[in-house]
């Protein structure tokens, strides 16, 4: 059972340059969610999805688009890097929508992306 | 942008000592509270789901317990281990399925 699958694990961008981080789930879970995680910052949501069809902003969605694809896939794109999303990208899902809350969430093993 | 708050940022304990660990969060809105473990270079993985005021749950030496009228749970660990040593974050799930993290509780366990 492969879980929620992150590609790339690694990537250097230049600035200006635009990129798609893919996230795929194989648990049939209904939301799945954008995270960064930055030094002494935590975790932040980026952007979620509650349920296939649906995309919400977060904490910090500025830079950032996502596409719910189908059930499956959430994938997070950046139109044009800059060295401020230097960061490290976590994709996660759960089968978190009422009633369903008290269900954990799964991550990808993260994206350590470099923006130059 | 919901507060999820996490004390003490980080701790360093001697191994057999217990501790504990506090998030506080908004008690509106409420539907569940997640804790997990965050080892170094992997990713984090759940240890409790809790969504009752007056949860306790445990696993092994670690328990948690939830306060969703004062909004606030506390994690402890009996008796650490330099096993134990990771960061243990805490995350408010609202109705709307916002997933929401405090920055976590940084813990070193010294042999």
């Amino acid at each position: 059972n492969a879980g929620v699958t992150q590609t790339p694990k690694f990537q250097v961008l230049k600035t200006g340059q635009s990129m798609t981080l893919q996230c795929a789930q194989d648990m049939n879970h209904n939301s799945m969610y954008w995270y960064r995680q930055d030094p002494g910052m935590g975790l932040r949501l980026i952007y979620y999805s509650a349920s296939e069809g649906t995309t919400d902003k977060g904490e910090v969605p500025n830079g950032y688009n996502v596409s719910r694809l189908n059930k499956r896939e959430f994938s997070l794109r950046l139109e044009s890097a800059a060295p401020s999303q230097t960061s490290v990208y976590f994709c996660a899902s759960s089968p978190i929508r009422y009633p369903h809350g008290g269900n954990e969430a799964f991550f990808g093993q993260g994206t350590r992306l470099t923006v130059v | 942008i919901l507060n999820v708050e996490q004390s003490p940022q980080s701790l360093h304990v001697q191994e057999g000592d217990s501790t504990n660990f506090t998030c506080s969060f908004p008690s509106s809105n409420f539907y569940a509270l997640h804790w997990y473990r965050w080892e170094t270079a992997k990713s984090p993985e759940a240890l409790f789901v809790m969504t009752l005021n007056g949860d306790e749950k445990k696993k092994g030496r670690i328990s948690a317990t939830l306060n969703t009228k004062e909004g606030y749970s506390y994690l402890y660990i009996k008796g650490s281990q330099p096993e134990d040593s990771a960061t243990y974050l805490c995350a408010f799930i609202g109705y709307d399925s916002t997933l929401t993290f405090g920055k976590g509780t940084m813990l070193l366990v010294s042999p």
